[in-house]
Order: C-alpha cells, then structure tokens, then sequence
C-alpha cells in the first residue's frame, strides 16, 4: 500500500453526468497533486495544492473542478466532460510542495461515452 | 523547451541478464530526477529518487545514476526477474511542482 488510495477505481459517464474523484493520503503530507495520463502520451500535471491552497492550475478545462478541503484529502470534480477526457487519473502527495519525492495513488481509470 | 525522452520506447531481454534504461532531458537546471515503475493498469511505484547534487542512488538491485552536464540519467538493473516486467518512467523536477515525464520504456524479462 503506498499511503495514497484513490477511488473510485474505474468510472464509466456520460458526457451529461456530474461525478468526482476522491485522493486521501495518509502520509502526514502538506502538498497533493492531480495528474492526467492518456494513452501514449506522457503525464499532464493538472493541478497542485500546497497546506489546502491551489497554486498551480496547468491550464486545465473548467469542466475540472478541484477541491481541497484539508491537507489529507483531494478531489477532482467532473461535468460534461468529453471523450478524449478518458485517461488514467492519478493523485499524488508529497511532503511539501518542493523538491519533495512524489507518492502516487493507483489511479481512477475513468471512461467518458 | 523541456523535454524528457527514455530511450528505447520497449526493451526485451532474457532472465538474469543485467540491462541499462536511459533517460535524456534537454534542460540541466533540474531538482531531481526520479524513476518510476508503473504496472499494467496500475498507479506509479516511485523507485529511486536522485538530487541535483547526487551522482547516483542504489535500492537493491536498482542503481540509477545522474549526469546533469549531459543531461542524462541511466537505471541499472542486475540480474533481471521476470516480476521486473513493467513500464519503467522517469521523471524530472524543475521547479517546485513541475515534473517533466518521459514516455517509459516497457520493459519485458522473458523467463
């Protein structure tokens, strides 16, 4: 177990649906990360938050959404998303947001019809 | 532009056999470099991690060094296992959220 859980695992929506990806660490740490990786492609950083404040959006669509509601716990709200948004979605944690090594969920495998 | 490139794309190599994976980065003014191990359908396993001022790491059988004036950055892995099957990536930090990933290389032990 690598201290990072994520779920759900795998999600399957509609272009119409509203849902969300949960991240909790558990590892004490006080930076988390939202990542997108897509099929042959190299990871997207999406989003990082430092002691629960947002300070890196990568330009990222509005129709992602994140939350940090403490330093444990991130989520990545979703709405009317596309199908190129299916992607391997996966959360990180690191003990500050720095030069820190990076600890990984295993990821929400999330398909968009 | 920074960019991180793993050279070959996909490796595949007998059991027991030692073997190198390589990492290039165009930009030397990196944090750290660090090398990832991701399972099919699965998150990452961070490795090994290596500080700008380190020239190399060891875990195991897992030796990854770094050369910052060249830009480059090798994992070594003796004496191979069939369960080292994996996409290996590495990754480089240049700044204090931004990693720049390469695109893997998918490793194959054939037993």
């Amino acid at each position: 177990e690598t201290g990072v859980t994520q779920t759900p695992r795998h999600l399957v929506m509609g272009m119409t649906n509203k849902k969300s990806l949960k991240c909790e660490q558990h590892l004490g740490h006080n930076a988390m990360y939202w990542y997108k990786q897509s099929a042959k492609k190299p990871l997207e950083l999406m989003f990082v938050y430092s002691l629960e404040e947002r300070v890196e959006n990568n330009s990222v669509p509005s129709r992602f959404s994140p939350e940090c509601p403490n330093s444990s716990h991130l989520f990545l709200h979703l709405h009317t998303l596309q199908p190129e948004d299916s992607a391997l979605y996966l959360c990180a944690s690191s003990q500050r947001a720095g030069p820190y090594e990076q600890y990984f969920g295993p990821g929400t495998r999330l398909t968009v019809t | 532009k920074q960019e991180v490139t793993q050279i070959p794309a996909a490796l595949s190599v007998p059991e027991g056999e030692n073997l190198v994976l390589n990492c290039s980065f165009t930009d030397s003014a990196i944090y750290n470099l660090q090398w990832f191990r991701q399972d099919p359908g699965k998150g990452l396993t961070s490795l090994l991690l290596i500080q700008s001022s380190q020239r190399e790491q060891t875990s195991g059988r897992l030796n990854a060094s770094l050369d910052k004036s060249s830009g480059r950055s090798t994992l070594y892995i003796a004496a191979s296992q069939p369960g080292d099957s994996a996409t290996y990536l590495c990754a480089a930090l240049y700044s204090n959220y931004q990693l720049i990933w390469g695109a893997g290389t998918k490793l194959i032990i054939k037993p």
